[in-house]
């Protein structure tokens, strides 16, 4: 079945700078690609996603690039704030049940002042 | 909007025992999902429920039970609580599609000791 590996368990970063997490997955046929975010002490919340049939996709501060070729996915935060501050999971969607993704083990992002 | 409530916040049991989480929506999802999440592994289904009367094992589904008593709740049950056994359980809704957005609720910490 699928997986999905995220790279970077822990990433620090000044505010203002960007920040950016690579997650990559192991099933070809794989075309949904979500984020989530999980602030301290909170659960965990959807923020961007992007389908196969793109290769980049931005909503404010937030992009997404996927390189299908490379089985690889990141999230780009931009002009990082202390709000940003959080774990972030990347996942990926299976492709033999549109009911379920596969997340990773999640980064934990540093925002320091 | 709306909102999933998870009982109890916090659950402290004894090697052994059987458990029951509780998990309600007012969203009017039809899909709902339990998670299991341990530090530092990023988030594993453990049974989820596309419809009111779906009832489907996830990949850790070993050792737990489920129940969807209506569409707005749905239970999760430890069957035999494992001696020193530490996890946040997530509970999950989404609209009846393809890859939907999932919508989380605050957890349950479960500490068997």
């Amino acid at each position: 079945g699928e997986k999905v590996e995220q790279h970077e368990s822990t990433l620090s970063v000044r505010e203002g700078d960007s920040a950016v997490i690579n997650c990559t997955y192991t099933d070809t046929a794989s075309s949904y690609f979500p984020w989530y975010k999980q602030e301290a002490g909170k659960s965990l919340h959807f923020v961007i996603d992007i389908r196969s049939n793109v290769d980049r996709k931005q909503s404010q501060r937030l992009i997404v690039l996927l390189d299908k070729k490379a089985k690889r996915f990141s999230l780009h935060i931009t002009a990082t704030q202390p709000e940003d501050s959080a774990i972030y999971f990347c996942a990926a969607g299976d492709d033999t049940n549109a009911y379920k993704v596969i997340f990773g083990k999640g980064t934990h992002l540093h925002v320091l002042p | 909007g709306g909102i999933i409530t998870q009982t109890p916040k916090f659950l402290i049991g004894q090697e052994g025992q059987k458990l029951t989480l509780k998990c309600q929506q007012n969203f009017n999802h039809d899909t709902m999902y339990w998670y299991r999440q341990d530090s530092g592994k990023g988030l594993r289904l453990i049974y989820y429920s596309i419809t009111e009367n779906d009832l489907q094992k996830g990949d850790l589904s070993e050792g737990y039970d489920a129940s969807r008593e209506k569409k707005s709740s749905f239970s999760l049950t430890v069957t035999s609580a494992q001696k020193n056994e530490m996890a946040v359980f997530l509970c999950a809704s989404s609209i009846l599609g393809v890859y939907a957005e999932q919508f989380f609720g605050p957890g349950t910490r479960l500490t068997v000791l």
